[in-house]
């Protein structure tokens, strides 16, 4: 079974400051992805990233990065520069081929000014 | 129109109700799914569709009823629903196989009364 915990259940930053989210996993499947979703108060679910297990070089969106390190089963998501509108619930997910992904149960990030 | 849309964005409904929700995807997508999102809890996931064939249930109870008439609509079929059931219903649509990225409607914020 797959599994991914979330241990920050609210992160607090300033404006322009770079904020960690933090992600671990457990699976037994040697191949697999792993995702970062935004979801604002409305409650849409907007994918930011993408991580497959085999990439050897971490995926990088915009101002949003991926930490990767497969040996620790982490995924922590690297958000630069914050800005307010980065204030929303971030969900990671793993998913492997064949089903549909499996959420942690989220952190919630403040930006304040 | 693109993306995926879910009716009625904000439903509420009595236990004794029968009501249906609807998701449509745009995208060319061959799979679908049925998220719950609870306060305070993870996004569980419900049903799976596979080009139109449920190849997962996630030991939902019988009052929720899925129905895939083709690979771009998804309904949930709701009958003698209880309080507990409120939460917001998520559909999401991906490409069949996996491993890739879901791509998730507004939601419908299910109350129960």
């Amino acid at each position: 079974a797959q599994k991914i915990t979330q241990t920050q259940p609210g992160m607090f930053v300033q404006e322009k400051e770079a904020v960690t989210l933090d992600c671990t996993y457990d699976t037994s499947d040697p191949s697999y992805g792993l995702f970062w979703y935004k979801q604002p108060s409305s409650g849409e679910m907007i994918f930011l990233i993408y991580q497959g297990s085999y990439d050897q070089q971490n995926a990088t969106e915009g101002r949003y990065s991926l930490n990767f390190q497969k040996a620790r089963k982490s995924a922590n998501l690297v958000i630069s520069a914050s800005q307010l509108g980065d204030s929303a619930m971030y969900f990671c997910a793993i998913g492997r081929a064949g089903t549909a992904l499996i959420f942690g149960k989220g952190t919630t990030l403040s930006v304040s000014s | 129109e693109t993306g995926v849309t879910q009716t009625p964005r904000h439903l509420v409904m009595g236990m004794t109700n029968k009501k249906s929700l609807k998701c449509e995807q745009h995208l060319g997508h061959n799979a679908m799914y049925w998220y719950k999102q609870s306060a305070k809890k993870p996004l569980e996931l419900m049903f799976v569709y596979n080009f139109k064939e449920q190849t997962e249930n996630n030991s939902v109870p019988s009052r929720f009823s899925p129905e895939c008439p083709n690979s771009s609509h998804l309904f949930l079929h709701l009958h003698t629903l209880q309080p507990e059931d409120s939460a917001l219903y998520l559909c999401a649509s991906s490409h069949a196989g996996g491993n890739t990225e879901a791509f998730f409607g507004q939601g419908t914020r299910l109350t129960v009364v």
